[in-house]
């Protein structure tokens, strides 16, 4: 079975600061994507990364990193030095063809940025 | 751009009534879902198609159907609206590897 796993439920941070968000994944393919994805207030969701699990550098775009580990099943997304904007509520998600190409997210994080 | 494109932002419905939750994409995908969005659940897949007239159940299907007639079209049933099934619904279509998301309706059942 597949799973996606955001332990942290809720992150309140002071601009600035640096913040990782968890994501834990269950699957038994070898062929699989991982993703993550932000939703703003306004309720729609916006693509961030997406990663093959063939593909274990990591990524950096701005001050967005993501850190892919296959030996522990993580997915770990940092900001850095965040800003106010950057509150949001955080999906990871996972495909995985063997399941028929459904894509699952986790719970979510929120975050919360204050100035 | 890949544009989806959801019937309704906000809704409000009587218990008992039948809905319809309409989601059209613009790009010629197969695939399109439906989730329903709850605080702490996170998004939980209630029907997705593959191709037209084709449907699989998601993890909580109970309580709604979909309808996929068209390629373009994917609509979201409930056949009796109850309380438990407020919550926000978004609908999505893929590309190979790549999902797109509707702005998301939220539904009301009072």
């Amino acid at each position: 079975a597949q799973k996606v796993t955001q332990a942290q439920t809720e992150i309140s941070v002071v601009e600035k600061e640096d913040v990782t968000l968890d994501c834990v994944y269950e699957t038994r393919d070898t062929t699989y994507y991982l993703f993550w994805y932000k939703q703003p207030p306004s309720g729609e969701l916006v693509f961030l990364i997406r990663r093959n699990s063939f593909d274990e550098q990591n990524e950096i775009s701005g001050r967005y990193s993501w850190n892919f580990q296959k030996s522990t099943s993580s997915f770990n997304f940092t900001i850095t030095a965040s800003q106010v904007v950057d509150s949001a509520v955080y999906f990871c998600a996972l495909i995985s063809y063997n399941q028929g190409g459904k894509l699952i997210f986790g719970q979510g994080t929120e975050l919360s940025v204050k100035p | 751009d890949v544009k989806v494109t959801q019937s309704s932002r906000y809704l409000v419905k009587r218990t008992g009534e039948k809905v319809f939750l309409e989601c059209v994409q613009d790009m010629d995908h197969e695939n399109m879902f439906w989730y329903r969005q709850d605080p702490g659940l996170g998004l939980r897949l209630i029907y997705f198609s593959y191709d037209v007239k084709m449907k699989e159940k998601g993890d909580i299907p109970e309580g709604y159907s979909v309808s996929r007639e068209k390629k373009e079209r994917f609509s979201l049933i409930l056949e009796s609206a109850s309380t438990n099934q407020t919550s926000m619904y978004l609908c999505a279509s893929r590309l190979e590897t790549m999902a797109f998301f509707g702005q998301g309706t939220r539904l009301t059942v009072v």
